[in-house]
């Protein structure tokens, strides 16, 4: 049974550094074709893709925030971290994290239950 | 970036009824995927490649089109099918989802 859980603070202070971490279950890394994506969610708007990491270690970033994102992995734990710099109102959100099987497509098959995020002084 | 427009932006329909929601994309492609979501939950996976089922999702739904042009058509709506629809492509990065279409109860 494929699960994922996302976890991190449900308030950030504007400038500061949003550090998430998704802990999944029921995949590895180990098996070619298994990456983890982060997409958000501002209060009752649309889903927004911001970064993949593979199991190959390939990363990959939305072009609008790239400067500010960062994705890595731990395997031994099974854990994939995302950091979001210099944070601002606007990205309060819910976040989530979802697995893609790269062999079959990349579509998010399976979908943690969000963490929603806010940021303010 | 592929732009992905969605229409309508809500729909009022009685169970029993059918369902058409479009997705437009700005690129021409055939990545596509459709998702539900429900007020308080994660995105649920129902259509990939724009026409294939996702494991456990009722034959109810389902996707065509190719090209610029998709439609996820829901058929004999069951109450728990009033949600909200999301499009997304996958054929390249920054991958993008449609803006997303209401589906409500008349």
């Amino acid at each position: 049974q494929v699960t994922l859980r996302e976890s991190g603070p449900a308030l950030v202070k504007p400038t500061q550094t949003l550090t998430l971490t998704c802990t999944f279950s029921g995949f590895s890394f180990d098996t070619a074709g298994m990456c983890v994506g982060w997409i958000r969610q501002p209060p009752g708007k649309a889903l927004e893709w911001l970064a993949r990491i593979d199991w190959d270690d390939d990363k990959y970033y939305t072009t609008s925030l790239k400067s500010r994102l960062a994705i890595s992995r731990d395997i031994s734990k099974n854990q994939v971290v995302l950091s979001l710099t210099d944070v601002d109102p606007v990205d309060t959100a819910t976040y989530f994290c979802a697995r893609i099987r790269a062999t079959t497509g990349n579509y998010f098959d399976h979908w943690g239950q969000g963490i929603m995020v806010t940021v303010s002084s | 970036e592929i732009v992905l427009t969605q229409s309508p932006g809500t729909l009022s329909l009685s169970p029993g009824e059918t369902a058409t929601l479009s997705c437009r994309a700005s690129q021409t492609n055939n990545y596509l995927a459709w998702y539900q979501q429900k007020p308080g939950q994660a995105p649920r996976l129902l259509i990939y490649g724009a026409s294939r089922r996702a494991s456990g999702i009722p034959d109810r739904f389902s996707g065509s089109g190719s090209g610029t042009d998709f439609t996820l058509t829901i058929s004999r709506l069951e109450p728990e099918d009033f949600a909200v629809y999301y499009c997304q492509q996958y054929a390249r990065t920054p991958y993008t989802f449609g803006q997303g279409t209401k589906l409500e109860i008349k």
